[in-house]
Formats: C-alpha cells, sequence, structure tokens
C-alpha cells in the first residue's frame, strides 16, 4: 500500500511568488494533517482536515496561506505570496477516523521549500 | 502552553553502546497520548510507538524501550546496543484533548562505527 505521498520534494521560490504543495493522503485515511519545520524549530501543526471539511486551522500562520481538500481525497497547501519566513519543511500526514483513537498519523516526505 | 521538551539536541555514539532520549512534556489534559517518531535521513516520520496516559506500563520492542513515569511527566526512550543504521533525528510529540500533536525540537542521534 502506498504511504503518503507529498509533491514536490523541493521548492525554490523567490519572495513574492506563489507555491502550491500537494498532498496525497493512505487511501481510506480521512484524516490529513498539515505541519510545518522551520530549521531548528519543533514541527508545528498548521491545520487538520476530516474528509473535505477543515476541523482545526489553529496553527495557519497568516491569510497568505490557503488549505483545500476537495473531495476528501488530495490536499494542496498554497502560499501566496511567499515570505523569507516561509522557508521550512512542510509536513502532511494521514490517518484513519476511528474509534479508540488517536491513532499514529502517517507522515509523507515532506516538501523543503525555500523562498529567496 | 502545552510543551514537549527533548533537551538534549545531538547524541554520538559508537555502535553498540546503550543511548537514551529525554523527553518530558507538560499538559493540563487528564487523557493525552505520547508518541516517538524517528526521522532518517529520508525525510519521512516513521512511527515507533503510541502510549496513553493511563498505561504507564513501560514497552520492550526488540533493542528499544520506553520509561513512562507520569510523576515526572517523562517518557524517556533507551536504544540498546545501538547500530549505525538508528542515526536519525527521533521526535517526542504528545497528542491531547485537540487533534493536533505537539512536537519536540528533536534529538539527533549519531551511532558511529
Amino acid at each position: 500500500e502506498a504511504g503518503v505521498t507529498q509533491f514536490p520534494s523541493h521548492s525554490v521560490i523567490e519572495k513574492g511568488q506563489t507555491v502550491t504543495l500537494r498532498c496525497d493522503p493512505i487511501s481510506g485515511h480521512d484524516n490529513l494533517y498539515w505541519y510545518r519545520r522551520v530549521m531548528g524549530k519543533e514541527i508545528k501543526f498548521l491545520l487538520h482536515f476530516v474528509k473535505e471539511s477543515k476541523q482545526d486551522e489553529s496553527g495557519m500562520p497568516n491569510n497568505r496561506f490557503l488549505a483545500e481538500r476537495t473531495g476528501g481525497t488530495y490536499s494542496t497547501l498554497k502560499v501566496q505570496p511567499a515570505e523569507l519566513e516561509d522557508s521550512g519543511v512542510y509536513f502532511c500526514a494521514s490517518s484513519p477516523l476511528l474509534a479508540g483513537g488517536p491513532f499514529e498519523q502517517f507522515f509523507g516526505p515532506g516538501t523543503r521549500l525555500t523562498v529567496l | 502552553a502545552q510543551k514537549v521538551t527533548q533537551a538534549q539536541t545531538e547524541i554520538s555514539v559508537v555502535e553498540k553502546e546503550d543511548v537514551t532520549l529525554d523527553c518530558v512534556y507538560e499538559t493540563r489534559d487528564t487523557t493525552y497520548y505520547l508518541f516517538w517518531y524517528k526521522q532518517p535521513p529520508s525525510g519521512e516520520l516513521v512511527f515507533l510507538i503510541r502510549r496513553n496516559s493511563f498505561d504507564e506500563q513501560n514497552e520492550i520492542s526488540g533493542r528499544y524501550s520506553w520509561n513512562f513515569q507520569k510523576s515526572t511527566s517523562s517518557f524517556n526512550f533507551t536504544i540498546t546496543a545501538s547500530q549505525v543504521v538508528d542515526s536519525a533525528v527521533y521526535f517526542c510529540a504528545k497528542h491531547g484533548a485537540n487533534s493536533k500533536l505537539t512536537f519536540g525540537k528533536g534529538i539527533t542521534l549519531s551511532v558511529r562505527p
């Protein structure tokens, strides 16, 4: 079974440009999460989808970040316009929606975003 | 804020040594879950263990063992007879009443042959 996949693996853009990150969760996982790790700091929660609905977006830094999960399958995270402080590794994770949780979240390899 | 603290940032050991990675957490939740993840050079986070707050039994899985001490809010991870393949960044994390994982900063473990 395929794991969580993320695209692209690396992105280098200039300040002010737009970037869209994509995450494909494990098939059948209704929970989808976005996290971000800025260099040397903790991995921080950005938001949580249950199917296509945003369950918790308390970690989104500001309105330059827009996440979508149309149809409850893959998700995109758009940064527009990108700023220098947005550089970091963006992780996506998914987990099943089952009673008795929370179960482990399965993580993708991350997208390394560099804003110059 | 309910933090997870991994005070060690980098640890270097020689193969076959035992090594303990420390994790201390803060929480106001009665029920919570603790996790350890491993991040090898390939970048993805690999799940190692989940422990709920009501289960203080220590757990052993092969060369890995975990010591959960609720009284000191610690959830330490020991690797016995370390191997080069254990070299990675290890993250401790907590899941409370909300939906998100709160991570520590991670510990970079280097195992030298």
